[in-house]
């Protein structure tokens, strides 16, 4: 199994730009998760979805970010526009279900706003 | 949800086995205790988990107290390889699902 995929891997863009962040779970899990990793505030979790539903989306930030799974296999995570404080390493995240199962987490996105 | 408390940093000798503890008092019956771990620049990986029993697999050992207040995640054989942050999380459940929040973790230092 190829495992969560992310692209991309890297992203620079300058203040006021629309991001959009890509994810594919592993095939077969359910549940999909978004995290946020900064030095000052760790790891968070923005939004999770089941069976491609947001369950959870307590943790997205403001209305610029969103979040979409119109399928299975396909997320996104957009942000619009985006601002210097949201540099961040995004990570990705599936798991079985929503119960005890445990996470596979993507490579992440490096995403820096100029 | 039940907080946890890690120490933020510990050293381990290569080849020692590494006991990283986590305390989580206000855990909940129904609550699983949960390790990740992070290895520089890499996602979170799962190590292993659980509910009252102790548990073992090929990477680690978790040992529950009794009364569920603690836990410690063993690394028998330790390697430079196994340097990283290590979270313990215990899973709590809200409306629809189950969230799992993340710590500060212990950042542990394996040395040759």
């Amino acid at each position: 199994d190829a495992g969560v995929i992310q692209s991309p891997r890297h992203e620079v863009t300058e203040m006021g730009q629309e991001v959009t962040l890509r994810c594919k779970p592993i095939s077969g899990h359910n549940s999909l998760f978004w995290y946020r990793q900064t030095m000052m505030r760790g790891l968070e979790l923005l939004i999770y979805f089941n069976n491609n539903v947001p369950i959870d989306d307590s943790g997205m930030p403001e209305d610029r970010f969103s979040a979409k799974m119109p399928n299975a296999s396909f997320s996104t995570l957009k942000i619009q526009p985006s601002e210097p404080r949201d540099s961040a390493v995004y990570f990705c995240a599936s798991s079985k279900g929503q119960g005890i199962y445990e996470q596979y987490f993507g490579p992440g996105t490096r995403l820096t706003v100029t | 949800d039940a907080k946890t408390t890690q120490p933020p940093s510990m050293d381990c000798a290569e080849g020692r086995a590494a006991n990283l503890p986590c305390n989580h008092s206000t855990i909940s019956g129904n609550e699983y205790v949960y390790w990740y771990r992070q290895i520089h620049s890499q996602g979170p990986q799962y190590i292993i988990h659980g509910l009252k029993n102790n548990e073992t697999n090929e990477m680690a050992s978790l040992i529950i107290t009794e009364d569920r207040k603690s836990s410690t995640l063993i690394l028998p054989h330790a390697t430079l390889r196994d340097t990283a942050v290590y979270y313990c999380i215990v899973r709590a459940r809200n409306t629809g699902g189950f969230k799992t929040i993340f710590g500060a973790g212990t950042r542990l230092f394996v040395k040759a």
